[in-house]
């Protein structure tokens, strides 16, 4: 089965450090979604991209946030300067970009800012 | 702003007995409605989804109800087994909107007693 991966499973870093999250859609998915998990927001959709162009990225923190797709087979996270309230898990997602089509979850990055 | 409710938060049932979460959507304009199961330490899986041009969807032990006019959808397992002890997720999707993005419920941590 094709999924999409995730990279790294686990960061832990120290507060003020860069964080970079990558992810490799499935092939031939033209939509990718970031999104980030905690027990108490629960599944919030941080950015999104069709055809490697952002379409929304009104769930990020922008002063410290930034999403970017250099090519079809992978979308970067950052995070500079990371914060303790950003330990989280973020999960990538990909589609087809096409009505009524489902999303596919990576396994997610574990992050926790010390 | 759009919205979905899920319910109940945890859920726990004896092996072989049924299980029944339910959504409510507050965007009339969602028209598809995918059920995520996650488990520890992974991503959502999809598994089982409807369109809003079908009432009811059956796969084996999972199905998924839907009420447009209610704005209600429900996943319903039968004989439940301790594998299906995860967390499980209802969306909701207005891809008329051309985003396909999805708004997910809170979440419900199914637990099946063996």
């Amino acid at each position: 089965d094709a999924r999409v991966t995730q990279t790294p499973r686990h960061k832990v870093t120290e507060m003020g450090q860069e964080v970079t999250m990558r992810c490799q859609p499935i092939l031939g998915h033209n939509t990718v979604f970031w999104y980030r998990q905690t027990m108490m927001q629960g599944l919030e959709l941080l950015a999104y991209f069709r055809n490697r162009a952002p379409l929304d990225d009104s769930g990020m923190p922008k002063d410290r946030f930034s999403a970017e797709m250099p090519d079809a087979t992978l979308a970067t996270l950052k995070i500079q300067p990371s914060e303790p309230r950003d330990s989280a898990v973020y999960f990538c997602a990909s589609g087809l970009g096409q009505g009524n089509q489902p999303q596919h979850f990576g396994d997610g990055t574990r992050l926790s800012i010390l | 702003g759009e919205n979905v409710e899920q319910h109940p938060s945890t859920l726990s049932v004896q092996e072989g007995d049924s299980a029944v979460i339910k959504c409510t959507y507050s965007d009339s304009a969602s028209n598809y409605f995918p059920w995520y199961k996650q488990e520890l330490g992974k991503g959502p899986q999809l598994i089982i989804d409807i369109r809003s041009n079908v009432g009811e969807k059956k796969d084996q032990r999972i199905a998924v109800t839907l009420n447009k006019t209610a704005k209600h959808f429900s996943l319903h397992i039968t004989e439940t087994q301790p594998e299906d002890s995860a967390v499980y997720f209802c969306a909701a999707s207005p891809t008329t909107s051309g985003t396909y993005k999805y708004i997910f419920g809170t979440g419900t941590r199914l637990k099946v007693l063996a």
